[in-house]
């Protein structure tokens, strides 16, 4: 059970588009198409941005986008607003009832 | 409206034990999985377990097998997390999660403080 790759940050201006890569193995990223986004606020709970890889849940902006290839799955983030600046983390069932994080990813609005 | 409230967070000295609670309300809790997962000072998110809607299959992290127990009561719409052996690396918050249809987990609580130190 190691953690998911994500790159340590990005950055971006207002109104540009960043995408978050997250690298797995086959066990896990590349083995299931469930792999969750979540966006965190310091002191806030966690919020789930996008599932199984792919799906927006309701009242999540169309400006998140996920996708997948083999093992690694992306987000990626158009028209950057400030709001979005938060830690973003992905997660992937990795067989036998487990899941795994990635390291996360501290996204800057510049 | 989805709620999820922890509680029993404390500081405790290595080796021994805790017990983590977690109330909902605002939704079916027997008809979801639920899951706790941690975040320790400064660090990243750690799923550390799970179990389905009737407590028929659990998950735990490498990290916290055999020393964990994850349980529920559905009676009381309350999900538990039985901490045994405590070290200083599960110093962390702990957040309760609840399981959408699928894999993902769609509502989290607050999250309640654990500190393991002597």
């Amino acid at each position: 059970q190691s953690a998911l790759t994500q790159p340590r940050s990005v950055s971006g201006s207002p109104g540009q588009s960043v995408t978050i890569s997250c690298t797995g193995i086959s066990s896990d990223v590349g083995g299931y198409n469930y792999v969750s986004w979540y966006q965190h606020h310091p002191g806030k709970a966690p919020r789930l941005m996008i599932y199984d890889f792919s799906k927006r849940p309701s009242g999540v902006p169309d400006r998140f986008a996920g996708s997948k290839s083999g093992n690694t799955a992306s987000l990626t983030i158009s028209g950057l607003q400030a709001e979005d600046e938060a830690d973003y983390y992905c997660c992937s069932y990795a067989g036998r009832y487990t899941y795994v994080f990635a390291t996360g990813t501290k996204v800057t609005v510049l | 409206e989805v709620q999820l409230v922890e509680s029993g967070g404390d500081l405790v000295q290595p080796g021994r034990s805790l017990r983590l609670s977690c109330a909902a309300s605002g939704f079916t809790f027997d008809a979801y999985a639920m899951h706790w997962v941690r975040q320790a000072p400064g660090k990243g998110l750690e799923w550390v377990s799970g179990l389905t809607w009737n407590s028929g299959v659990t998950g735990y992290a490498d990290s916290v097998k055999g020393r964990f127990t994850i349980s529920r009561d559905n009676a009381k719409n309350s999900l538990y997390l039985q901490m045994n052996s405590l070290r200083a690396e599960d110093t962390a918050l702990y957040y309760c999660a609840k399981a959408d249809s699928g894999d993902a987990f769609d509502f989290w609580g607050q999250g309640t403080m654990v500190t393991v130190s002597s």
